[in-house]
C-alpha cells in the first residue's frame, strides 16, 4: 500500500447502530497513526494519537486499534447517535524530518435518527 | 480563544495575482504546517515548519512559500496565482515533530479567477 487509504467512503447508519471504519497505511518506516473527526464546517479534530502495534485507545463511546506490522487501524464507534455525523480521516506520519501527515480521503458518517 | 487561526477566511483574486494567507497559533507550539485540500477533498501536506527547518513536500510549486517571522506565525506566500490554487488551504500546528497530534485552524477558501 503506498497511500493512506480508508474505507468505506461513507456510511448510513441509524441512531444507535455500532460501526466501524478502517485504516490502511503503508507499514514501513511507520511513526504514529492519526485519527481525527472532522464536522462540516469545522476543523478537522484530534480523536486518537498511536504508535505502537496493539495500541488500543477510547474516548466514550468511540475507540481504535492500530496494527503496525500489517499496516492497518480500526475506529469503532458504539450506539452512533446523530451527533456522530462527521467525516473521520485517518493520517499516518512517517519518520521523515518534520510530523508531517499523509492523510487518507476520510470516511463520511451520516447517522439517521 | 481560537488555537490555530488563519486569515482570510475566503480570498478571491485574480489569476496572476500575489496574496499571502497568514496564521497564528498562541499554544506555544514548536512546529507548525499548511495543508491544501484538493478538488477531492483529500488534505495534502504542503510545509512543515520547525525550529527554523523548512520541510517541503516536493510537489509543491515553487510559486508557494512560507514565511515564519516567529515561532507562532507561518504565513502563506502564493506568486503569480493560477486557477489551479483554487482550494481550501488549512494551517496547523504541533507540539514538536514526535508524531503528536495536530490542532487546525479553520481554513482559507482562495478562489482565483
Amino acid at each position: 500500500i503506498l497511500n493512506v487509504e480508508q474505507s468505506p467512503q461513507s456510511l448510513h447508519v441509524q441512531e444507535g447502530d455500532s460501526t466501524n471504519f478502517t485504516c490502511s497505511f503503508p507499514s514501513s518506516n511507520f511513526y504514529a497513526l492519526h485519527w481525527y473527526r472532522w464536522e462540516t464546517a469545522k476543523s478537522p479534530e484530534a480523536l486518537f494519537v498511536m504508535t505502537l502495534n496493539g495500541d488500543e485507545k477510547k474516548k466514550g463511546r468511540i475507540s481504535a486499534t492500530l496494527n503496525t506490522k500489517e499496516g492497518y487501524s480500526y475506529l469503532y464507534i458504539k450506539g452512533s447517535q446523530p451527533e456522530d455525523s462527521a467525516t473521520y480521516l485517518c493520517a499516518r506520519c512517517s519518520h521523515n524530518a518534520g510530523n508531517m501527515l499523509t492523510f487518507g480521503g476520510g470516511t463520511r458518517l451520516m447517522v439517521k435518527p | 480563544d481560537t488555537a490555530v487561526s488563519q486569515t482570510p477566511k475566503y480570498l478571491v483574486t485574480q489569476m496572476g495575482n500575489d496574496k499571502s494567507i497568514k496564521c497564528e497559533q498562541n499554544l506555544g507550539h514548536d512546529t507548525m504546517y499548511w495543508y491544501k485540500q484538493d478538488s477531492k477533498k483529500f488534505l495534502k501536506i504542503m510545509f512543515s515548519y520547525n525550529n527554523k527547518e523548512l520541510i517541503i513536500n516536493e510537489t509543491v510549486p515553487n510559486r508557494f512559500s512560507p514565511k515564519s517571522p516567529d515561532k507562532a506565525h507561518l504565513n502563506l506566500h502564493i506568486n503569480s496565482l493560477e486557477l489551479g490554487d483554487s482550494a481550501v488551504y488549512f494551517c496547523a500546528s504541533s507540539q514538536d515533530i514526535q508524531g503528536r497530534e495536530a490542532f487546525f485552524g479553520q481554513g482559507t477558501r482562495l478562489t482565483v479567477v
